[in-house]
C-alpha cells in the first residue's frame, strides 16, 4: 500500500528565506506527483505536476523535483513571502504496476508560516 | 471557467438525518472523486468514478453512496448521518486520470450533532 510522508509537519521562516518542503513515498511505481496548496478553510489549489519521466518542474518561485527511484520529491520556494503561508500537500498517482491509477494518495501536509 | 463546484459550503446535520453533497464540473473530465479531510489525518478517498454510470469504492466508503448519471455531476449521499462523518468533504476531477492534474472544489464543511 502506498504511503506518503511529508516532513516537516510545520515550518516557520522569516520573509525572504529560501525553503524546501519534503515528500517521500513508499512505492516508486507512480504515474505522477502533484503538489497542492491549501489555505485555511479553502480547497486545494494545484501548484505543480511532475510526470514520472520528469526530474523537475518550475512555476515562478516554485521548483519541484522528483527522484522516483528513491521515492522522494522536494518543493523549493525561493524568496518566501507572507502570502506563501499555507499548508502544502503532495499527492502521488500510482502507476499501472501499482494497481488502479485513478486514485491520488496524499501526505498529511506541511503547514508553512512566513513571518514578515 | 467555474472548474469544480460544490454545494453547500457548510451544513449542520442531526444524527440520523440524510443529505446529498452536490458536485459538478464543467471541464468534461472523465474521472471524479470524493475525499474527506480530517484534522491530522490527511485526505482519504471515499468513492470515485471513471465515467458516467461507473463508480467504485475508495478507502472509506462506509456510510456513503454515490451516483454518476452524467459526466458533469457526481453527488455524494449520506443516508444516516453519524458524528464520525463530521469532516470537510472535497470533490475533485481529472481528465482520464493518468498523466493529468486533479482539480478540487472548495469543499463542504459538514458537522453532525
Amino acid at each position: 500500500k502506498q504511503e506518503v510522508t511529508q516532513i516537516p509537519a510545520a515550518l516557520s521562516v522569516p520573509e525572504g528565506e529560501n525553503l524546501v518542503l519534503n515528500c517521500s513515498f513508499t512505492d516508486s511505481a507512480i504515474y505522477n506527483l502533484q503538489w497542492f496548496r491549501q489555505d485555511p478553510g479553502k480547497g486545494l489549489t494545484s501548484l505543480l505536476l511532475i510526470q514520472s519521466s520528469q526530474r523537475e518542474q518550475t512555476s515562478g518561485r516554485l521548483n519541484a523535483s522528483l527522484d522516483k527511484s528513491s521515492g522522494r520529491s522536494t518543493l523549493y520556494i525561493a524568496a518566501s513571502q507572507p502570502g506563501d503561508s499555507a499548508t502544502y500537500l503532495c499527492a502521488v498517482r500510482p502507476g499501472r504496476s501499482g494497481g488502479s491509477n485513478y486514485k491520488l494518495t496524499f501526505g498529511k501536509g506541511t503547514l508553512l508560516t512566513v513571518n514578515p | 471557467n467555474a472548474g469544480v463546484t460544490q454545494t453547500p459550503k457548510f451544513r449542520i446535520l442531526k444524527i440520523g438525518q440524510s443529505m446529498t453533497l452536490q458536485c459538478t464540473q464543467d471541464m468534461n473530465h472523465n474521472y471524479m472523486y470524493w475525499y474527506r479531510q480530517d484534522p491530522g489525518m490527511g485526505l482519504k478517498l471515499i468513492y470515485y468514478s471513471v465515467g458516467a454510470g461507473i463508480t467504485d469504492k475508495g478507502e472509506v466508503p462506509n456510510g456513503y453512496n454515490v451516483s454518476r448519471s452524467t459526466t458533469e455531476d457526481f453527488p455524494l449521499r449520506l443516508e444516516l448521518a453519524a458524528p464520525s462523518q463530521t469532516s470537510v468533504y472535497f470533490c475533485a476531477s481529472s481528465y482520464r486520470g493518468g498523466n493529468t492534474e486533479a482539480f478540487f472544489g472548495q469543499g463542504t464543511r459538514l458537522t453532525v450533532v
